[in-house]
């Protein structure tokens, strides 16, 4: 089984959609992240929740909403989609997020959005 | 504030041959250190981490760093690569008493040549 799965592997919209990515996790995990990886590869960290609860927002435009309806599952709704939101964006989930020998994150295999 | 610099963004190596990826890091405080793989078309995976203890970290398919404190660096090799070593590798930092919070490279492309 998948420990991170997100889904979809690929999403290709017009300019002004709506679009939603979900990610699941079946590792018993407390923290699930969204990190945005752009065409040079360079990896930002946009949300962070711990039990379900917002940890850290990255001065992520508000048209990103993530959404976490329980511990295993961190969706992001993105709204009015640019042509700069194009990017890959990757799920991901550790064991607490707080700095503990268990401090490992485990990565989705990504979502690659296309604006056009 | 922390932050990882990575100085080469693209690394060509023949098979065989050894390799060191360079990872410096900046922070006024101690922190955890990681190395992750990207293959194509997939996500991150944990090559090795450094915790405390040992300098010197052997993760897994052959690859070792070592830390350096004085230094601010943790530098990745293997002794001999295989084309399948092929792949974007990120180091990252985090902080011992928890932030929640990743920070990564902007990735260095290590390209293995036949």
């Amino acid at each position: 089984d998948t420990a991170v799965s997100q889904t979809p592997k690929y999403l290709v919209t017009q300019m002004g959609n709506d679009k939603s990515i979900k990610c699941e996790q079946n590792l018993g995990h407390d923290t699930m992240y969204w990190y945005k990886q752009d065409s040079k590869k360079f990896l930002k960290i946009m949300f962070s929740y711990n039990n379900k609860e917002l940890i850290i927002n990255e001065t992520v435009p508000n048209r990103f909403s993530p959404k976490s309806p329980d511990k295993a599952h961190l969706n992001l709704h993105i709204n009015s989609l640019e042509l700069g939101d194009s990017a890959v964006y990757f799920c991901a989930s550790s064991q607490e997020g707080s700095g503990t020998t268990n401090e490992k994150l485990f990565f989705g295999s990504g979502t690659q959005l296309s604006v056009l | 504030a922390q932050s990882v610099t990575q100085l080469d963004s693209q690394v060509p190596v023949f098979e065989e041959a050894p390799v060191e990826l360079r990872c410096n890091y900046s922070s006024s405080v101690s922190v955890y250190l990681f190395w992750y793989v990207q293959y194509p078309n997939q996500g991150l995976q944990l090559l090795l981490k450094y915790l405390s203890g040992s300098t010197l970290v052997k993760g897994i398919n052959g690859f070792e760093a070592e830390f350096n404190k004085s230094q601010t660096s943790f530098h990745l090799r293997k002794p001999s690569v295989h084309i399948s070593d092929t792949a974007e590798y990120f180091c990252a930092v985090t902080l011992p008493s928890g932030t929640y919070k990743y920070i990564f490279g902007t990735g260095t492309r290590l390209k293995v040549l036949a």
